[in-house]
């Protein structure tokens, strides 16, 4: 059963500290992307990769956010220095080769982010 | 803003009845997807209406999507309690990244 996989599940942690969300993509995806969603501004894109390559980073502020991927079976999105305000639901969605012109994105469970 | 803008924000109806959903957006769109958020977990991907189709069903969902009034719908038939969830649209623009609508939370009472 294929899915996309991202861990940790939760994490709390303070003001200040450095976060590392992961994300497994579905084997043969060629496509990933990074969601932020909370109550107040609903489901925002923050970064999106295809073939490992950065193809829009617009949405991510630069200053703390980064996003990458070491290999096509991993990516990442770190935090630093983490703020209260980044307090969200981080949503990792992977799709196939051919873009999502025509194809869905398949999304995982999702990392649940508190910062004190 | 690209992003979709959905009505109503929130619905509630018994199990049984049907269920419409709409999504209005402001520029041209390559294509139409719907997704499914049940609470606490990730979306996932219901049903897709290219630019060029104007009806499609997939099992009790039919989405309509009318390009020259730059909207769609979504209605679900026969609804059943686990049907409860948020429900929203995305639209596909020009550099193939899907951007989401502000959802509707359906809830359905046995």
């Amino acid at each position: 059963d294929a899915r996309v996989t991202q861990t940790p599940r939760h994490k709390v942690t303070e003001m200040g500290q450095e976060v590392t969300m992961r994300c497994q993509p579905i084997l043969g995806h060629n496509t990933v992307f990074w969601y932020r969603q909370t109550m107040m501004q609903g489901l925002e894109l923050l970064a999106y990769f295809r073939n490992r390559a950065p193809l829009d980073d617009s949405g991510m502020p630069k200053d703390r956010f980064s996003a990458e991927m070491p290999d096509a079976t991993l990516a990442t999105l770190k935090i630093q220095p983490s703020e209260p305000r980044d307090s969200a639901v981080y949503f990792c969605a992977s799709g196939p080769p051919g873009g999502t012109g025509n194809n869905e994105q398949f999304f995982g469970p999702g990392t649940r982010l508190t910062v004190l | 803003s690209q992003q979709g803008e959905e009505d109503p924000q929130a619905l509630s109806i018994q199990e049984g009845e049907n269920a419409t959903m709409n999504c209005s957006y402001k520029t041209s769109i390559n294509n139409l997807q719907w997704y499914r958020q049940n609470s606490g977990r990730g979306l996932v991907h219901l049903i897709l209406i290219r630019s060029n189709e104007r009806e499609k069903h997939s099992g009790r969902l039919r989405v309509t999507l009318d390009t020259s009034k730059k909207s769609s719908s979504l209605l679900i038939t026969a609804s059943r309690a686990a049907d409860t969830a948020s429900y929203f649209c995305a639209l596909l623009d020009n550099t193939d990244k899907l951007i989401f609508g502000t959802g509707t939370r359906l809830q359905v009472f046995p």
